[in-house]
């Protein structure tokens, strides 16, 4: 069965450009989440999905972060302009439940983001 | 303040002796815990999850306590191997908000 798979893997862009990355989870999971992972610290949650729902967004920086999941698949989380300090492993992983006791998450590999 | 703390110095143990990792929580109240790993470049992996009315969990060499009263995880790894070598996260779900929190995790190096 094939895994969480996030694109592209890595991005070097320079500020005040826009960057995207695309997210497919694990065939039948209902909830998806995006997460943040600076260097030397754990995964931060931006958003997360049920469906095709945002149940929390009370992280993502509105501002210049926008995220979606058409069909309750695929997802794409956005940043545009990016800043210097959104240099980041972002994130995107998956699970079977909805709601309380979600259980495991299964993450991708990551899209580790650079900005110049 | 809420916090998740795990001890950022890297801990380093020779193979075959059994690693045990550390996770404390402040102003939290955790429906379970989960343990993951991470390997550098790759996404955490799942390990283990224990609930709040649960002691203990063993998973083959893997071992997790919980003690709600201590605010405490245990996390062990028995006869540690070099493929151990590993950042081990820890993440709490919230009770009252289904959030899962992640700590900041700690780097387990097994040498032979």
């Amino acid at each position: 069965e094939a895994g969480v798979v996030q694109s592209p893997r890595y991005k070097i862009i320079e500020k005040k450009q826009p960057v995207a990355f695309w997210c497919n989870p694990i065939s039948g999971h209902n909830t998806l989440y995006w997460y943040l992972q600076n260097l030397g610290q754990g995964p931060e949650l931006l958003i997360r999905y049920e469906n095709e729902e945002a149940v929390d967004d009370s992280q993502l920086p509105k501002d210049r972060f926008s995220a979606e999941r058409l069909k309750g698949v695929d997802s794409t989380l956005k940043i545009q302009p990016a800043e210097l300090g959104d240099s980041a492993v972002y994130l995107c992983a998956s699970s079977i439940g909805t709601g309380r006791w979600t259980g495991e998450l299964f993450f991708g590999e990551g899209s580790r983001l650079t900005v110049l | 303040s809420q916090k998740i703390e795990q001890n950022s110095e890297a801990l380093n143990i020779q193979e075959g002796k059994t690693a045990t990792l550390t996770c404390n929580y402040t102003n939290y109240s955790p429906a379970y815990l989960q343990w993951y790993r991470q390997d550098p470049g790759r996404g955490p992996v799942f390990l283990l999850l224990i609930r709040e009315n649960e002691k203990e969990k063993r998973k083959e060499r893997l071992k997790v306590t919980f003690d709600t009263t201590l605010k405490q995880s245990l996390f062990h790894i028995t006869a540690s191997q070099p493929a151990d070598s590993a950042t081990y996260l820890c993440a709490l779900a919230e009770g009252s908000t289904d959030k899962l929190i992640f700590g900041t995790g700690t780097r387990l190096q097994v040498f032979p």
